[in-house]
């Protein structure tokens, strides 16, 4: 059964920085491509980054691009996004979510959340 | 800036059929899309509803299927259910890497 838990989120003051992790079990984690999926409260669904399952290819929304990376851990099976350069427009709960294979999400985890605030 | 668009809401009665729609404000929605949609109650992680335009995913009852509508990708609900009452996004895949969620559509079962 797949299992995804993020943690690492909290309250950072604009300009700051938070670094989210994604425990992944229950699946071949290796093998898997992973996003990063955020929503802001009260708001819709907003994709964020995606990393392939071998780290040689990962992509960002224009909303993140050049202060969000994403990374992986395969030996630990862990899903990292370091946040910099945090604005308020950021506060949202993140999901992590496994890629499917058919440029889909098929498993999401229960989410962290994130509060940029002064 | 391309944008996917969505009803922003919708209703149904009981046992009817509704058909959410997935469209692009700029262009054609095509399988080459790959859409995908997504069901989410309050206070709940998103649940996978429909890949690859049609594909249910694993679990998913047969009362939901997906498919292309003109210029649109479409979610159908045939005899909706009172816990069908949910927000429903679509996801397309733009290519370079790229994905979209529509706004989501709020449906309400009456």
């Amino acid at each position: 059964q797949v299992q995804l838990v993020e943690s690492g989120g909290g309250v950072v003051q604009p300009g700051g920085s938070l670094r989210l992790s994604c425990a992944a079990s229950g699946f071949s984690f290796s093998s898997s491509g992973m996003h990063w999926v955020r929503q802001a409260p009260g708001k819709g669904l907003e994709w964020v980054t995606f990393i392939r399952h071998d780290e040689s290819y990962k992509s960002y929304a224009d909303s993140v691009k050049g202060r969000f990376t994403i990374s992986r851990d395969n030996s630990k099976n862990s899903l990292y996004l370091q946040m910099n350069s945090l604005r308020p427009e950021d506060t949202a709960l993140y999901y992590c979510a496994k890629d499917g294979g058919y440029w889909e999400f098929d498993s999401w985890g229960q989410g962290t959340l994130v509060t940029v605030s002064p | 800036q391309t944008v996917v668009t969505q009803e922003p809401s919708f209703s149904v009665s009981p046992g009817g059929t509704v058909t959410l729609t997935c469209g692009l404000s700029s262009g054609s929605v095509s399988t080459n899309n790959y859409p995908s949609w997504y069901q989410q109650t309050p206070g709940q992680a998103p649940r996978t509803l429909i890949h690859s335009t049609n594909t249910p995913s694993s679990g998913v009852p047969d009362r939901f299927s997906g498919s292309i509508l003109g210029s649109k990708a479409a979610l159908t609900i045939t005899g909706a259910q009172a816990d069908d009452e949910s927000d429903y996004y679509c996801v397309l895949s733009m290519g370079g890497g790229i994905w979209l969620f529509g706004g989501g559509t709020k449906l309400t079962v009456l």
